[in-house]
């Protein structure tokens, strides 16, 4: 199948920085990818789906200043938390659906990024 | 607006019995609906997928799902479970075209025991 790489694979930072987390599809191409979020024991909460060239598209409740997204080419997102304070403590998960035709439907993910706010 | 339902938190089953985890959708139009599974501390494994065709889909690691579209119900099976089995199944649904983004449903634990 498709692979999604994320890095880093866990972050520790200290409360008030900012920390950039990349997500990369390394064998097709994302128009589209998504940014989610999981907290313990719970689902996945959709943050925000990030389209190439354009501006991403935030879910209700998620600050677009909080949580910059940027999706400079067909390969490649970056979620940067901004200010970071405890709170936004996460584990935080991209995926990307294949724009080509005759790919895989199925959304692959990355391996998560563990975010530790100290 | 999309949904999915997963009733269970948790299924216990011995290994070596058949599993079955339950899962319930709502969606406008036709369905894609997908199964993942996920390690501690890891992202999500695809598992299997739903897009049109037979209702019965087999998929990664032994595991198949039924699709049944009077039910509104996608339930992940296998014929015999292994300790190694055991982690969080999601399943999921999105609406036809690769750039839908998936509704996942809460999520159940699977623990395979001896």
């Amino acid at each position: 199948g498709a692979v999604v790489s994320q890095h880093p694979s866990r972050v520790i930072c200290k409360s008030g920085t900012s920390v950039k987390i990349e997500c990369r599809s390394l064998d097709f191409q994302a128009t589209t990818m998504f940014w989610y979020r999981q907290f313990p024991k719970q689902s996945l909460m959709l943050m925000a789906t990030s389209n190439e060239g354009s501006k991403a598209t935030y879910e209700q409740g998620v600050e677009k200043d909080k949580f910059l997204i940027n999706h400079a080419s067909l390969t490649l997102s970056t979620l940067t938390v901004t200010s970071a304070h405890p709170e936004d403590s996460s584990f935080y998960i991209c995926s990307a659906r294949a724009s080509n035709p005759g790919v895989a439907t199925e959304a692959f993910f990355g391996q998560g990024t563990r975010l530790t706010v100290v | 607006a999309q949904s999915v339902a997963q009733p269970e938190d948790q299924v216990n089953v011995a290994e070596g019995n058949p599993l079955t985890v339950k899962c319930t959708y709502s969606v406008s139009g036709n369905p894609y609906l997908f199964w993942y599974v996920q390690y501690p501390n890891r992202g999500l494994q695809f598992l299997l997928k739903y897009i049109t065709g037979d209702n019965l889909v087999k998929g990664s690691y032994g595991f198949e799902a039924e699709f049944n579209k009077s039910q509104t119900s996608f339930h992940l099976k296998k014929p015999s479970a292994l300790v190694s089995d055991s982690a969080l199944y999601f399943c999921a649904v999105s609406r036809t075209g690769t750039a839908s983004k998936l509704t996942f449903g809460t999520g159940t634990r699977l623990q395979v025991t001896l």
